[in-house]
């Protein structure tokens, strides 16, 4: 119950192109939902967050979809760039799990040139 | 502003050998600190962490151990390096919600 199921396992973008990741949990005493991107080589970097009481967060090209009656949220990426390519992680934070983040397993994007 | 340092950046060490990462965390008092492991393109295992000063919880049973000497430091330890001990080795704090992660040291064990 303590999962986050993240898909796919990796992506291929065309630039330009619209990049979608999808999670999904079941402990509804989640309420923290961040994403984070990684770069080989460096540490993963938080990139946006939601809580459950909105539906939508949206900075610049990064946009979150929040369902929570399908206990389900995804990654939009507008407008892909050669420079996203990263791989993307999604977690969740609260409940009983309290203070500790639980990662998905990740998702590697590569967007062509 | 915070600010996360993790040293050594890269380490090769010989089977057997002890192991000591370092951690430190600026500009914020009485963080949760954190220590995880990512194997080469795998996710995120978390190994340890510290809600204060000498409170250490083990996720992972394994031949490391952590340590809270003081409030902004976090060490990873180990007495003997096995093979399987090789990974990218992170350490992250946070406050509230929000984690924070360090830019990581690259183990190969040998």
């Amino acid at each position: 119950q303590q999962q986050v199921k993240q898909s796919p396992q990796s992506l291929i973008v065309q630039k330009g192109g619209i990049s979608i990741i999808n999670c999904a949990y079941e402990n509804t005493a989640f309420d923290y939902f961040p994403w984070y991107q990684q770069f080989p080589g460096k540490g993963p970097a938080l990139l946006i967050a939601i809580r459950p009481d909105v539906s939508e967060k949206k900075e610049g090209r990064f946009t979150i979809s929040f369902n929570k009656s399908a206990k389900q949220f995804s990654l939009h990426i507008m407008d892909s760039q050669p420079g996203d390519s990263a791989t993307y992680f999604c977690a969740a934070r609260g409940g009983t799990g309290g203070f500790k983040t639980i990662f998905g397993a990740g998702t590697r994007l590569f967007v062509k040139a | 502003s915070q600010t996360i340092h993790q040293w050594p950046a890269t380490l090769v060490q010989p089977v057997g050998s002890p192991l000591s990462l370092e951690c430190t965390v600026e500009g914020t008092s009485n963080p949760n600190l954190y220590w995880y492991r990512q194997a080469a393109g795998r996710g995120l295992q978390l190994l340890f962490y510290s809600v204060g000063i000498g409170q250490i919880s083990s996720e992972v049973p394994q031949n490391l151990s952590a340590s809270r000497p003081q409030d902004r430091q976090f060490i990873l330890s180990s007495k003997k390096l096995l093979l399987s001990d090789s990974g990218f080795y992170l350490c992250a704090w946070s406050a509230i919600d929000e984690q924070f992660f360090g830019p990581g040291t690259r183990l190969t064990v040998l």
